[in-house]
């Protein structure tokens, strides 16, 4: 089973809201990402976390917080977001980060929409 | 850092004909090259992968092949049916196997 799974499957939010993504795997994947979609682009890799430790953040605004409270969750804390970061919001789980390759899964996915 | 190009941005086919898509890659420090197919409102589904000491692979209608020396890589689909129709996105990604680097994805339709 690759399954990653990622609620809601829609948010839709204001700019002072504060709300958050999940995501979770049971496959035992060490490693889990966050990437953010715009409409007909590829995925922008957000945040790695890899042995439930931060290890890659690609330079995310601070109104993006990330949590992985233990190795089967993976958590976005949403903060005075911007219209602009509307987006197909994707978490991916990989087996062992330090080892190459490491193929990733991906979730479905949360659609977000700020007001 | 590695740079992805990825030809043609759409392209339709016919029912039954074959689709190639073409990915070139910038660092000869990559190694591994996965394709991943997103059809609308789903997240990305990984579809067929290779590694950089493999020159081709193949699972069933798809099948991938690798040229290091030009650095580039392409995913070939036969017998093309309408469900195959999506964005298809290929990546790269070096010894730091985290850090995928995609292409910008090309759209195929095929027309029953």
């Amino acid at each position: 089973d690759t399954e990653v799974t990622q609620t809601p499957k829609h948010l839709v939010m204001g700019m002072t809201n504060k709300k958050s993504l999940k995501c979770e795997q049971h496959m035992g994947h060490r490693a889990m990402y966050w990437y953010k979609q715009k409409a007909k682009k590829p995925p922008e890799l957000m945040f790695v976390y890899s042995y439930e430790k931060l290890s890659i953040n690609e330079s995310v605004p601070s109104r993006f917080s990330p949590e992985c409270p233990n190795s089967s969750l993976l958590n976005l804390h949403l903060h005075a977001l911007q219209p602009e970061d509307s987006a197909l919001y994707l978490c991916a789980s990989s087996q062992n980060p330090y080892t190459v390759p490491d193929t990733q899964y991906f979730g479905p996915g949360t659609r977000l929409t700020v007001l | 850092g590695e740079n992805v190009e990825q030809h043609p941005s759409t392209l339709s086919v016919q029912e039954g004909d074959s689709a190639v898509i073409k990915c070139t890659y910038s660092d000869s420090a990559s190694n591994y090259f996965p394709w991943y197919k997103q059809e609308l409102g789903k997240g990305p589904q990984l579809i067929i992968d290779i590694r950089s000491n493999v020159g081709e692979k193949k699972d069933q209608r798809i099948a991938v092949t690798l040229n290091k020396t030009a650095k580039h890589f392409s995913l070939h689909i036969t017998e093309t049916q309408p469900e195959d129709s999506a964005v298809y996105f290929c990546a790269a990604s070096g010894n730091y196997g985290q850090n995928f680097v995609f292409g910008p994805g090309t759209r195929l339709s095929v027309l029953p």
